[in-house]
Formats: C-alpha cells, sequence, structure tokens
C-alpha cells in the first residue's frame, strides 16, 4: 500500500532564502506523485505534479519539484521565497495498485519571515 | 469557472447530534471526493463518487458516516451521531476524469466541525 512521508512538520525561513520541503513516499508500482498548497482559510491547490517523464517537474509560482525513484523521494523546492508563500504543503502520491486514490501526507508549515 | 462549493463553513455540535454537510462540484466533474482533515494530519480520503456510484469507500466509518451523490452532482455527507473525534474539516473535492485514473483534484474551502 502506498504511503507519504513528509519529514518536517514546520520549516521556518527567511524572506528570499531556498527552501527544501521533504517528502518520501513507499510504492511498489510505477507512482504519480502531487504538492498541493492550502493558503489560510483556502481549500487545497495543485502546484505540481509528476506522471511520467521529466524528473524536474516546474509548477506554479516558481516551485518545482525532483522526482528521484532510486530514494523514493518528490522534495518540493524554491530558490527564493516570499512572505506570501506561507501556507501549509501537502505531498500526495496516487498509484494504480491503490485505484489511483491519492494519499496525502500530514503536511509541512512553512513559515517565511521578514 | 466557479470552484467547488461547500456549506457550511463552519459546524459546533453536541456529540450524539447528527449532522450534514453538502456539495457542489465544478460543472461537468464526474468525480466528487470527501476527506476528513483532522487538525495536524493530512487529509484522508473518506469516499470517492464516480458520477452518482460509490467508487471507494473503504475508510468510511459506515456506523455512523452516509454519503450520497443523487443526480451524479451535488452531494451530502452525514454524521449520525457524531462522536468527539470527529472535529476536523471535510473537504470535497472534485475532478474531470471519465475513468478513474489520476488527476488533479479541485478542493473546496471545506467544513470545520467541532463536536463538544
Amino acid at each position: 500500500a502506498q504511503s507519504v512521508t513528509q519529514l518536517d512538520s514546520q520549516v521556518p525561513v527567511f524572506e528570499e532564502a531556498p527552501v527544501e520541503l521533504r517528502c518520501n513516499y513507499s510504492s511498489s508500482v510505477s507512482v504519480y506523485l502531487f504538492w498541493y498548497v492550502q493558503y489560510p482559510n483556502q481549500g487545497l491547490q495543485l502546484l505540481l505534479k509528476y506522471l511520467s517523464g521529466s524528473t524536474l517537474v516546474k509548477g506554479i509560482n516558481g516551485f518545482e519539484a525532483e522526482f528521484n525513484k532510486s530514494q523514493t523521494s518528490f522534495h518540493l523546492r524554491k530558490p527564493s521565497v516570499h512572505i506570501s508563500d506561507t501556507a501549509e504543503y501537502f505531498c500526495a502520491v496516487s498509484d494504480r495498485d491503490g485505484g489511483f486514490k491519492t494519499i496525502f501526507g500530514a503536511g509541512t508549515r512553512l513559515f517565511v519571515k521578514a | 469557472e466557479a470552484g467547488v462549493a461547500q456549506s457550511p463553513r463552519y459546524k459546533i455540535i453536541e456529540k450524539r447530534q447528527s449532522v450534514a454537510f453538502w456539495c457542489n462540484p465544478i460543472s461537468g466533474h464526474a468525480t466528487l471526493y470527501w476527506y476528513q482533515q483532522i487538525l495536524g494530519q493530512g487529509p484522508k480520503l473518506l469516499i470517492q463518487f464516480q458520477n452518482n456510484g460509490v467508487v471507494d469507500d473503504s475508510q468510511l466509518p459506515k456506523d455512523r458516516f452516509s454519503a450520497e451523490r443523487l443526480k451524479g452532482v451535488d452531494s451530502t455527507l452525514k454524521i449520525q451521531p457524531a462522536k468527539l473525534e470527529d472535529s476536523a474539516v471535510y473537504l470535497c473535492a472534485s475532478s474531470l476524469g471519465q475513468r478513474v485514473t489520476n488527476e488533479k483534484l479541485f478542493f473546496g474551502s471545506g467544513t470545520q466541525l467541532s463536536v463538544l
């Protein structure tokens, strides 16, 4: 069965600094990977997704993520964060064995300080 | 395009009472999901509909939770009777898919339930 582990529950960072939010998954078959963002008092929205092809995926708002099959990771990165990036970030996985259900990690709260 | 609509936004009830949540997905979206998000955790899938049929309800506590999607559009999720541990945000999401495939999910803002 697939599962998702987000290694950091909170990540504080200064504005304009780079950030990496870590995500590891477990699955025995080919996977589809997602990052969603939840701004305060809003619903989740898709940042980016990996389905196949290039392992480096670019998303909205300057975020990117790299799929690493050997390390079963899908870390999210941004070279320079803004105050407005403060939000909760969720890594998610789905695969054929799981009936394409989307399984979410526990989330990482990114807090950008001035 | 209009997003996924949910109501109410907040609900406070006492344990053993009943509560219902409503969701209107994006027009034309065949697949509808209900997720439960407990504070500090990621969303957990409760039930998934494809049109008006249930695709997956393996994690729905069927002794107290029920959901329906009449006519393949709107959906309601009901809890009867509620327990303290049901306090959570209930998220509705929809996706376009005519088949059950991985797809981008569109989420509503959720209903925050507090059970006292």
